[in-house]
């Protein structure tokens, strides 16, 4: 079956760094989409991976191991504002999305 | 703001109720979604529509009626739901389906509470 396994919750300061895991189980593979949701609010785009290696946006990074089936969101400099959901979704051969229950992140000052 | 719309934001109605969720996109694409978000649950698909012909249906149990006019606005009817049916509905839009690299959009949702 296909599969999506993230952490349910993590706790991390002000001004530190966190990274999120994700491990997918999919039938073929097309990429790796990263999603933040705020609560109340529409789930935004952050990332996206489909060849191995880290992709840097800002304070915000995502690394793809697709023989491990693995990846990670490393979040720098954290901001209260980064308090959210991070949702993981791995795209299947028929690319239809295949979602993670997500991993709400809280900060603390 | 990410150019999805949904309304009503939020919806409270008894299991005999008929009601509708409305989507609207003004971003020119061509496919919209409907999603069930449950508590500490994954987005469950619910349907597809590309061009406003619907491609995926995810074995949704008919008492949810989806209807696309046009490209632009998407509907789900709603009848004789049960509180197990109670999540968050998002809609969400993309310019194509059947490509990896297509982002996916999405409203704010509507946050339906069955009694």
């Amino acid at each position: 079956g296909q599969n999506i396994d993230q952490p349910t919750e993590m706790t991390a300061t002000e001004g530190a760094i966190v990274q999120i895991n994700c491990t997918y189980q999919t039938s073929g593979f097309n990429g790796l989409f990263w999603y933040q949701q705020h609560a109340g609010e529409a789930p935004t785009f952050l990332s996206y991976n489909v060849l191995d290696g880290l992709e840097e946006k800002g304070r915000f990074s995502s690394f793809l191991s697709r023989s491990k089936g693995y990846s990670y969101l490393l979040l720098k400099e954290l901001q209260m504002k980064d308090s959210a959901s991070y949702l993981c979704a791995a795209c299947d051969s028929n690319y239809q999305l295949i979602w993670g229950a997500g991993t709400k992140l809280i900060i603390k000052p | 703001e990410t150019g999805v719309t949904q309304t009503p934001r939020h919806l409270v109605m008894g299991m005999t109720n008929k009601k509708s969720l409305k989507c609207e996109q003004h971003l020119g694409h061509n496919a919209m979604y409907w999603y069930k978000q449950s508590a500490k649950k994954p987005l469950e698909l619910m349907f597809v529509y590309s061009l406003e012909e619907r491609v995926e249906n995810n074995s949704v149990p008919s008492r949810f009626s989806p209807e696309c006019p046009n490209s632009s606005h998407l509907f789900l009817h709603l009848h004789t739901l049960q509180p197990e049916d109670s999540a968050l509905y998002l809609c969400a839009s993309s310019q194509e389906t059947g490509t990896p690299t297509d982002t996916q959009y999405f409203g704010p949702g509507t946050r339906l509470t069955v009694l």
